[in-house]
């Protein structure tokens, strides 16, 4: 019965390189979200996904983030050439379908450190 | 712009007490608002949520109200309990399906 993950948990990388963060939402879940929560501040929004589809990427702050879900359940966030103010812990939820007002069930976040 | 605010970040509470956490909104569309909890190293749960088109909503203990000529609602816990202490998020979603969170309130209720 478990709940959404995401791996790894915590990532230290340097200036420049390129990292991928992983999400499992819960199974069954049709919408899978990913924020960004930078010290102090709440989840900012950064991608929606509907099945395989993006459904809504407008808080992708630039080219350098990308998202995928290829078969429509665990997805990746993909950072190339990655600065020291991406250093934030980045979250997943899941939801059953995506509807407004479904509850978001969120990970317990992966603490991404740019160096 | 910050379209969903919460302006205590920190709140400290008796055991026993009651707990009142603010959130103020500026962007009418919304049509739902939520509240979750955080714990360290965790991600948020879920605690409670309120339809644009109700006043209130009760669930045991938490109790939202949401007064929409203000902008404004709040949560209720009572009484407060010492397992209570978390950071509590307000966000608000409308028919896009992301949500819009507050910088959230660090409640510690003392026993």
């Amino acid at each position: 019965g478990a709940g959404v993950s995401q791996t790894p948990s915590n990532k230290v990388t340097e200036k420049g390189k390129y990292v991928e963060l992983r999400c499992d939402p819960i199974s069954g879940h049709t919408a899978l979200y990913w924020y960004r929560q930078s010290l102090g501040q709440g989840p900012e929004f950064l991608i929606y996904f509907q099945g395989t589809g993006a459904a809504d990427d407008s808080g992708l702050p630039n080219d350098r983030f990308f998202a995928v879900r290829p078969e429509g359940s665990v997805s990746t966030l993909k950072i190339q050439r990655t600065e020291r103010g991406d250093s934030a812990v980045y979250l997943c939820a899941s939801s059953l379908m995506g509807a407004a007002g479904d509850e978001q069930f969120f990970g317990p976040g992966t603490r991404l450190t740019v160096l | 712009d910050q379209q969903v605010k919460q302006n205590s970040p920190s709140l400290s509470v008796q055991e026993g007490r009651i707990s009142i956490l603010n959130c103020d909104y500026t962007n009418s569309m919304f049509d739902y608002f939520l509240w979750y909890k955080k714990y360290p190293a965790e991600g948020p749960t879920f605690l409670i949520s309120i339809s644009s088109i109700k006043d209130k909503n009760e669930d045991g203990r938490f109790t939202v109200f949401l007064n929409k000529s203000a902008k404004h609602l709040s949560l209720h816990i009572v009484p407060s309990q010492p397992g209570d202490s978390a950071v509590y998020f307000c966000a608000a979603g409308g028919s896009a399906r992301q949500l819009t969170f507050g910088s959230g309130t660090q409640l510690t209720v003392l026993p």
